[in-house]
């Protein structure tokens, strides 16, 4: 069974550092991952989709990488602003027809 | 920008109400999701549809159930709300290239 886990749980960072969110599967048999923003109360945002045969994916300050063999994900934001605070959230989807599985989140705080 | 709508966005029933969460997409997606979510935890599949007239139970067994009439509406229905069906519902639904557009959302709180 797929499991999906995501370090650190919490991390607090002051305006304008660069910083890395990681994720971490257990099969590596996937057909795809996705990256997603969630602000409190809200639903999920969708932020970026690397399909297995990518590597990487890029949306303005945010790179998002894939390492299948070693069932790693990485999201890169850079320049982090005040308003990046939310919890970022990892899926990844076994085949075509499974659902995806998410992992817990990290929630990111960015101190002005 | 995903077109997917969620109504109510907060509810507050008492014990043993009957309701129903709708969400609506206008994109055309076959595939559509609802996950329950506690505050601060993680997301639980608890039904998913590959189209009309399909459904299926996820992960987390729950005593909701759900239709699937028409493309566009994937409703989800509690026959007997009990306090412990207190939380976040979050319907999805997935694009031909495999992204997941989720709507707002609908809070339930059961007294």
């Amino acid at each position: 069974k797929q499991e999906v886990t995501q370090i650190p749980a919490a991390l607090s960072v002051p305006e304008g550092e660069n910083l890395v969110l990681n994720c971490s599967f257990t099969d590596s048999a996937i057909y795809n991952l996705q990256w997603f923003r969630q602000d409190p109360g809200k639903g999920l945002t969708s932020l970026l989709l690397i399909q297995s045969s990518q590597r990487e994916q890029t949306s303005g300050r945010l790179n998002a990488s894939l390492d299948k063999s070693s069932g790693r994900s990485t999201l890169y934001i850079a320049a982090s602003q005040p308003g990046d605070s939310a919890t970022y959230l990892c899926a990844v989807r076994r085949s075509g027809n499974t659902p995806l599985v998410f992992g817990k989140g990290t929630r990111l705080s960015v101190i002005a | 920008e995903a077109d997917i709508y969620q109504t109510p966005r907060y509810l507050v029933i008492g014990t043993g109400k009957k309701i129903t969460l709708e969400c609506s997409q206008t994109m055309g997606h076959d595939k559509m999701y609802w996950y329950q979510q506690d505050p601060g935890m993680e997301l639980h599949l608890i039904h998913y549809s590959y189209g009309v007239n399909s459904t299926e139970k996820g992960d987390l067994s729950s005593e909701s159930t759900v239709s699937r009439i028409r493309t566009e509406h994937f409703p989800l229905t509690l026959e007997s709300a009990r306090p412990s069906h207190t939380s976040q519902y979050l319907c999805a639904s997935r694009s031909s290239t495999g992204e997941l557009f989720f709507g707002e959302g609908s809070r339930l709180t059961v007294l």
